[in-house]
């Protein structure tokens, strides 16, 4: 069965780093989401991304977040300075080919984010 | 405003029961629900949904009930087993643009052997 899958499962890095969590979404998918999870809180819409655009974005998806689809398998989300504050399993998500309001989202594994 | 959320933080039931979690939600527009399970350490895992033209639906061993009259929706298991203790999130989607989820505080399902 066709999973979503992310890369890395763990990251660690330095306040003010730069980080850059990747995806591979379900092949024949075309929308592609992600989502963060603060140990012990609920799921939290960032962004929704289709065509090579950003559908929607939350408050939480300020400038320091981005995302892009550098090629036909990958879908990427970068921090570019982080925060304590960002610590948190980011979990990326991707619809199937309907893209109604309806379309079920798959999950991935999820990254934690560990900022120091 | 608009929320989804759930009546028990953590449901404790014995192998073999039936479970029943539920979630209520505020947004009357929305028109997909769905339900996932998330065990440690894993992403949200889709179990089941349900659109808002139907009261009932069931999977293998699930069933998600839609009461739109007072805004409630649970998630039935039966035959509750060990492999199903996890922590169970709903989920809606209130026909914005961008396909975004709203997902509920979460409750857990711990099955005692």
């Amino acid at each position: 069965e066709p999973e979503v899958t992310q890369t890395p499962s763990h990251q660690v890095t330095q306040m003010g780093q730069e980080v850059i969590l990747r995806c591979v979404p379900i092949s024949n998918h075309l929308y592609f989401y992600w989502y963060r999870q603060i140990l012990g809180q609920k799921v939290e819409f960032l962004v929704s991304f289709y065509n090579n655009e950003i559908s929607e974005k939350s408050e939480i998806f300020d400038d320091q977040f981005s995302v892009e689809r550098p090629d036909g398998s990958n879908f990427t989300l970068k921090i570019r300075s982080t925060k304590l504050e960002d610590s948190a399993m980011y979990f990326c998500a991707s619809g199937d080919t309907s893209g109604t309001s309806t379309d079920t989202q798959y999950f991935g594994p999820g990254t934690r984010l560990t900022v120091l | 405003g608009e929320s989804v959320g759930l009546h028990l933080p953590t449901l404790s039931v014995q192998e073999g029961d039936n479970s029943i979690i539920n979630c209520a939600y505020s947004n009357s527009a929305s028109d997909y629900f769905i339900w996932y399970k998330q065990e440690s350490g894993k992403g949200p895992q889709f179990i089941i949904d349900i659109r808002s033209n139907m009261d009932k639906r069931q999977g293998q061993r699930v069933t998600v009930l839609l009461n739109k009259t007072v805004k409630h929706l649970s998630l039935q298991i039966a035959a509750t087993q060990p492999g199903d203790s996890a922590v169970y999130f709903c989920a809606e989607n209130g026909l914005n643009a961008g396909n975004m989820l709203t997902f509920g505080g979460g409750t857990r399902l711990m099955v005692k052997p």
